[in-house]
């Protein structure tokens, strides 16, 4: 079956505008995470999804906000970009159970803030 | 809060040889998840192996397998037989029980596989 697509691959965007990123979950699952890779933070949690509603949220401005669709897609969005935002940014899916499911993940969304 | 720590940002290895990889994490909890992945050149974070801290026995998948120390709070990941595709960074990654998928990873190693 098809695996956790992010769109778009690459982006190029220029501070305080805004950005939208995609993520179509593996088929079946409800709960989507998002994360941003840095080479200084490293892997730091974002928000995660489930069922439409934000499940758990990670200490990040306010910025930076999701939604999830009734198809269990999800997008996040960055308003007033900055230069520091500039990521990569990795969505996992999972069934979305509160025990141990295994989370998927996409290829990322390489964001580049000038 | 929880922390995951990898002490070692890189390391090398001779193809065909042993090598492990090490991780402590801090936490409260009695009841939560470790995991490993890896994350080739290709950027995909892939799992290699995940353990249930209530279950005693370490966990194994082929070439790896993990030393789970509960109270020392270390998780440390074993790769036999290392083979030049497991080139990657590799990250541990600590999940709460009842937390949703929320994981803390720690800050990576970059593991280089020698012919």
């Amino acid at each position: 079956k098809a695996g956790v697509t992010q769109t778009p691959r690459y982006l190029i965007k220029t501070r305080g505008q805004q950005v939208t990123l995609s993520c179509s979950p593996i088929s079946g699952h409800r709960s989507v995470s998002w994360y941003q890779q840095t080479p200084g933070q490293g892997l730091q949690f974002l928000f995660e999804y489930f069922s439409e509603t934000q499940r758990n949220k990670g200490n990040f401005p306010g910025r930076f906000s999701g939604r999830q669709f009734s198809n269990s897609r999800s997008e996040m969005n960055v308003s007033t970009l900055e230069l520091g935002d500039s990521a990569l940014y990795l969505c996992a899916s999972s069934f979305g159970g509160t025990t141990n499911t295994e989370a998927f993940f996409g290829q990322g969304t390489r964001l580049t803030v000038v | 809060a929880q922390t995951v720590t990898q002490s070692q940002p890189e390391m090398s290895v001779q193809e065909a040889e042993t090598v492990t990889l090490s991780c402590t994490y801090d936490t409260s909890e009695s009841n939560y998840y470790l995991f490993w992945y890896k994350q080739p050149p290709s950027r995909q974070m892939i799992l290699v192996i995940r353990q249930e801290a209530y279950k005693q026995q370490n966990a194994t998948e082929n070439r790896f397998s993990v030393n789970f120390q509960k109270a020392a709070k270390s998780f440390s990941l074993k790769i036999s037989d290392s083979q030049l595709g497991d080139t990657a960074m590799y990250f541990c990654a600590f999940k709460e029980n009842n937390a949703g998928n929320m994981l803390t990873f720690g800050g990576g190693t970059r593991l280089m596989v020698k012919p």
